[in-house]
């Protein structure tokens, strides 16, 4: 069974890092990309960055939101995403979830199976 | 930058009706479209991509349709485990983007 889980979420000071961590089980990990999403308070799901399988060369993609501040990487050997979080301000407090991506064309990818999420608090 | 845009918002249906919840893209993604169903505590969940492809698993009463900007989930059979916020996912390009959510409920 797929199985995707978020960690490393907590209240965090504005200006600080954070690193959250999204471990997965049940399939060929280095196979996939792996997308990260956020819901702030009373908000939207927002789409924020991708790592793609390094079959499809294993480029990053970002939002604007937080392209420059935020930087995802893998672990192929141990089946581990990380979405390393810079700069933090008030507006990424939110609930971050990630998910697998599933391809045909290595160049467009949707989200066959999510985490339950895991909260971060940007807060002084 | 593609936006997507829900409609309605919030939406009350009775349990056994059919509801439709439309998506419309800023300019045309083919039909590199998805819809997720995300219940408050749950992890969301895929339930069409391409447009109207049905994940496996999902009740055939979910359907979805739709190519170039204009989309529909539409639901049959209206159930009660069916209250959610249901969100429309354009992948065509980078930065991917969603609709607004549309709260589902039941009368």
């Amino acid at each position: 069974e797929v199985h995707v889980e978020e960690s490393g979420g907590g209240m965090v000071e504005p200006g600080r890092s954070l690193r959250l961590s999204c471990t997965a089980s049940g399939f060929a990990f280095a196979d996939y990309a792996l997308s990260w999403f956020r819901q702030a308070p009373g908000k939207g799901l927002e789409w924020i960055a991708l790592t793609r399988s390094k079959i499809y060369g294993g480029a990053p993609e970002y939002a604007a939101s937080v392209k420059g501040r935020f930087t995802v990487s893998r672990d192929d050997s141990r089946s581990l995403a990380y979405l390393q979080m810079n700069s933090l301000r008030t507006e990424d407090t939110a609930y971050y979830y990630c998910s697998r991506g599933s391809t045909v064309t290595g160049a467009k990818y949707y989200s066959d199976s999510w985490g339950q999420g895991t909260l971060v608090t940007v807060s002084s | 930058d593609i936006q997507m845009t829900q409609s309605p918002s919030s939406l009350s249906a009775f349990v056994g009706d059919r509801v439709t919840i439309t998506c419309r893209a800023s300019q045309s993604i083919s039909t590199w479209l998805a819809w997720y169903q995300h219940k408050p505590g749950k992890a969301p969940k895929l339930l069409i991509y391409r447009a109207s492809s049905l994940e496996s698993g999902v009740p055939s009463r979910f359907s979805g349709s739709g190519s170039g900007a204009d989309f529909s989930l539409n639901i049959n059979n209206l159930q009660p485990d069916d209250v959610a916020t249901y969100y429309c996912q354009h992948y065509s390009t980078f930065p991917m983007s969603l609709g607004q959510g549309t709260r589902l409920e039941i009368k």
